[in-house]
């Protein structure tokens, strides 16, 4: 069974960090694109970031440029999102998910999300 | 950056009736467009992708169609866990992906 299990989400201040983790199973990991999606409070779905399976392409919403980047240990089949400089606007569930047919393809499962809060 | 437009906002259909449920792409996706159903408090699933295959343990009942610019996902014989938001998503062209805002199925 495929699953995906976010983590390291909470309250952080306007201008911090946090970094979100999302473990894999039940797939080959590194055969997936890997993808951040989230959702801010009452509102729709907004592309993130995406990651190729071997990490060495990501590419980023211009949202979030310069201040978020994506990486993934494929020896820990675990997907991360480093945030800095974090904003009100950031504040949103963040999915992690998965894609098994390259860069152009639909977006096959999503993890439960994890909670941002930004705030002071 | 191709901007997705769904419509309407909102659908009141009674249960058992049939939903059509709109998505346009401001430039050609070809046949690169996923439908997406988020039920209240869940994550997204997929549903549909290349514009009209229904994902793996998709139901029958959801069929999609369209290509280029003009996309459409109907639900026949709604039932009660159907009632929920569907978006459309293209990825022809990105970065950036890109989502419809969004249409939400409600009980009549």
């Amino acid at each position: 069974e495929v699953q995906l299990l976010e983590s390291g989400g909470g309250l952080v201040q306007p201008g911090g960090s946090l970094r979100l983790s999302c473990a894999a199973s039940g797939f080959t990991f590194v055969s997936y694109v890997m993808n951040w999606v989230r959702q801010a409070p009452g509102k729709g779905l907004e592309w993130v970031s995406s990651v190729s399976g071997s990490g060495g392409s990501t590419y980023h919403a211009d949202s979030v440029k310069g201040r978020f980047t994506i990486s993934r240990d494929n020896s820990k089949n675990t997907l991360y999102l480093q945030m800095s400089s974090l904003r009100v606007e950031d504040t949103a569930v963040y999915y992690c998910v998965g894609a098994s047919g390259g860069w152009y393809s639909a977006f096959d499962f999503w993890g439960q999300g994890t909670v941002v809060t930004v705030s002071s | 950056e191709i901007v997705m437009t769904q419509s309407p906002a909102t659908l009141s259909v009674s249960p058992g009736e049939r939903a059509t449920l709109s998505c346009r792409a401001s430039q050609s996706v070809r046949s690169n467009l996923a439908w997406y159903q988020q039920r209240p408090g869940q994550a997204p699933r997929l549903l549909i992708y290349g514009a009209s295959t229904r994902a793996t343990g998709i139901p029958a009942r959801f069929s999609g169609s369209g290509s280029e610019t003009e996309f459409t996902l109907t639900i026949s014989g709604l039932q009660s866990e159907d009632f929920a938001v569907y978006y459309c998503q293209q990825y022809n062209k990105w970065p950036p992906l890109t989502f419809g805002g969004g249409t939400k199925v409600e009980i009549k």
